[in-house]
């Protein structure tokens, strides 16, 4: 069974700019949650998704959003990009019941914004 | 307000030897607990996790423990191998919410 694919790997934009990550999660995972990822900041969450709504939303300003489709893939987008969003992103997926807590993460995407 | 604590971050070890990783919490209302490997260039794998109701869960060389009085639990990896030098986060999650609180990390580093 594949596992969680994010693409792009790694991306540079500059400050202003808006970015959308994409995340294909393990098949039959309906779950989908982003997390951020800074140097000495652990894993911050962003935000989960279950058919296609937003279930649980972390303390993020409203210019990262996020949206999952009939497949269960998910993006991520963020807007007006600052020096401050460089970080590495991470989807993971999870079944539902019982382990749900049990995260399978993607290799993540890198973004730096200069 | 950071609710799962890993003060230590970073951690060198013998090869062979016992590793300790140790992890707190603050809110009393978290009942599950996980322990997640992450190597450079790589996503975490979760590794072990243990359920409030125990003290104790083992998978081979990898053991946690629960101290829910002490709001405190700890991974022991026996033996260390090079293999497991990694950056380990503890992570936390209450009843109903599912989704988990990560530590900030510990950097293990293990040596031959």
């Amino acid at each position: 069974k594949a596992g969680v694919t994010q693409t792009p790997r790694y991306l540079i934009k500059t400050r202003g700019q808006q970015v959308t990550l994409s995340c294909s999660p393990i098949s039959g995972h309906r779950s989908v949650s982003w997390y951020q990822q800074t140097p000495g900041q652990g894993l911050q969450f962003l935000f989960e998704y279950f058919s296609e709504t937003q279930r649980n939303k972390g303390n993020f300003p409203g210019r990262f959003s996020g949206r999952q489709f009939s497949n269960s893939r998910s993006e991520m987008n963020v807007s007006t990009l600052e020096l401050g969003d460089s970080a590495l992103y991470l989807c993971a997926s999870s079944l539902e019941g019982q382990g749900r807590e049990k995260l399978f993460f993607g290799s993540g995407t890198q973004l730096s914004v200069l | 307000d950071q609710q799962v604590k890993q003060n230590s971050p970073s951690l060198s070890v013998q090869e062979g030897r016992i590793s300790i990783l140790n992890c707190d919490y603050t809110n009393s209302m978290f009942d599950y607990f996980l322990w997640y490997k992450k190597y450079p260039a790589e996503g975490p794998t979760f590794l072990i996790s243990i359920s409030s109701i125990k003290d104790k869960n083992e998978d081979g060389r990898f053991t946690v423990f629960l101290n829910k009085s002490a709001k405190h639990l700890s991974l022991h990896i026996v033996p260390s191998q090079p293999g497991d030098s990694a950056v380990y986060f503890c992570a936390a999650s209450r009843g109903g919410s599912y989704i988990p609180t990560f530590g900030r990390g510990t950097s293990l580093i293990v040596h031959p």
